[in-house]
């Protein structure tokens, strides 16, 4: 079974700064999913990425595959970016997603 | 389009007691699945199905049952409610089957407290 860590587990930054979420795995994989969940809300898919990078807005997504590591940045950071990242390593086949346990992030105004 | 709904989005339950959390996507995805999340633990697949008649258990699928008689719905029933299955669930969709290869949606949650 998949190990997918997550760090840090908890950040707090101010407006405009540049984040970075990080996220390692055990076991070589297929792809790797980047999700976002606001506070008592549901979760949406950022990012699904299986090598190189991908860009989005101010989100940026990134994966070494040789290493098993993926990193999740955020440019110019603002309030409404708060929220719990997810990522979750599929190894294969449809019960093969192995999720972290999230990195709570609280940007300040 | 509505997406992925989930219902109800809040339970409570007695211990012992059955019910069913609904989910329905109207995007004719093949794959969909019910998650549980926990506090300070990852999301964990409770079961899954690639397709209208095809199901099967994830990683914590004791005392959860599903079926899959259309593509569009995927319920998950609770036998006989446990303190244990106090949690938020998620229903999720991908149009393939193979995790890796779909985006995955994902419904709003339903939290359910079992006293």
């Amino acid at each position: 079974k998949n190990e997918v860590e997550q760090s840090p587990q908890n950040l707090t930054a101010q407006e405009g700064e540049f984040i970075t979420i990080n996220c390692s795995y055990s076991v070589g994989i297929s792809a790797l999913h980047w999700l976002q969940q606001h506070p008592g809300g549901g979760i949406v898919s950022l990012f699904m990425l299986s090598s190189g990078k991908k860009k989005h807005g101010r989100l940026i997504a990134t994966i070494n595959i040789q290493e098993k590591h993926s990193s999740l940045h955020i440019t110019a950071s603002h309030p409404r970016d708060s929220a719990v990242y997810i990522c979750a390593a599929s190894g294969g086949g449809a019960d093969g997603l192995t999720f972290g346990k999230g990195t709570h992030l609280i940007i300040q105004p | 389009n509505a997406g992925v709904t989930q219902t109800p989005k809040f339970q409570v339950l007695k211990t012992g007691q059955s019910m069913t959390l609904q989910c329905a996507q109207d995007m004719n995805h093949e794959y969909m699945s019910w998650y549980r999340q926990d506090p300070g633990m990852g999301l964990r697949l409770i079961h899954y199905s690639v397709g209208a008649g095809i199901t099967d258990q994830g990683e914590v699928p004791n005392g959860y049952n599903v079926s899959r008689s259309t593509t569009e719905d995927f319920p998950l029933r609770l036998l006989s409610a446990a303190p244990s299955q106090t949690s938020v669930y998620f229903c999720a969709s991908s149009y393939q089957w193979l995790a890796e290869t779909g985006e995955l949606f994902f419904g709003e949650g339903s939290r359910l407290t079992v006293l």
